[in-house]
């Protein structure tokens, strides 16, 4: 079965450095792959999604994501992290069967300090 | 029109009354999804309807009973919950061989 597994449950950055959030998937083929973000007590909004073609992904507010087949990873990265980009990171593969049917990992809780 | 609109965005009930949530969509989507979000957990897939017919059910307990009327529209109607089941309820919807899913902002519900 399907699966999305992100490593690390939180992390902390200082205002202005790099990010990567980690995630791996388990699937027979390439799936759908997205990354989502929510902020506490709202909905979700998405980061980016990748289906084929370029394996870097650009996405909106500054994030980009690399598939890495032979890794079976889709990690997100982004250069200089903003004290707003606080929130709790999702990512999602999926599986179109007559239905689009997303399987979220369990999320990384980004912490930003100043 | 790219969005998901869920109505009410809160929601408080007794384990004794009958409610029902409303998730509308009108980018001609043919599928149409409810998510059950716990607090700190990521968002668990519940049902999913295809051309306005149930497709698939993840063994939801038959407590929360979906509707789909017709294809902008999709119903969740609950009765006799429990407050366990106080979550953030997402609606989504896409295309049938679509590449993404539009999210809906979400209801929370809170069952007292």
């Amino acid at each position: 079965a399907q699966s999305v597994t992100q490593p690390d449950i939180h992390i902390t950055v200082s205002e202005g450095a790099s990010l990567e959030l980690r995630c791996n998937y388990s699937y027979g083929a390439t799936p759908y792959l997205f990354w989502y973000v929510q902020s506490p007590g709202q909905g979700l909004q998405l980061l980016l999604k990748y289906f084929s073609g370029d394996t870097l992904v650009q996405g909106i507010k500054g994030f980009e994501a690399e598939f890495k087949r032979s890794q079976s990873s889709f990690n997100l990265r982004k250069p200089s992290v903003h004290w707003s980009d606080a929130a709790e990171y999702f990512c999602a593969v999926a599986l179109n069967t007559g239905g689009f049917k997303t399987i979220f990992g369990a999320g990384t809780r980004l912490f930003v300090k100043a | 029109d790219t969005e998901v609109t869920q109505t009410p965005k809160h929601l408080v009930m007794g384990m004794t009354n009958k409610k029902s949530l409303k998730c509308e969509q009108h980018m001609g989507h043919r599928a149409m999804y409810w998510y059950k979000q716990k607090a700190k957990k990521p968002p668990e897939l519940m049902f999913v309807y295809s051309y306005e017919k149930l497709s698939i059910n993840e063994s939801v307990p038959s407590r929360f009973s979906p509707e789909c009327p017709n294809s902008s529209l999709l119903n969740l109607h609950l009765h006799a919950l429990q407050p366990e089941d106080s979550a953030l309820y997402l609606c989504a919807s896409s295309q049938i061989r679509g590449t993404e899913a539009f999210f809906g902002q979400g209801t929370r519900l809170t069952v007292v």
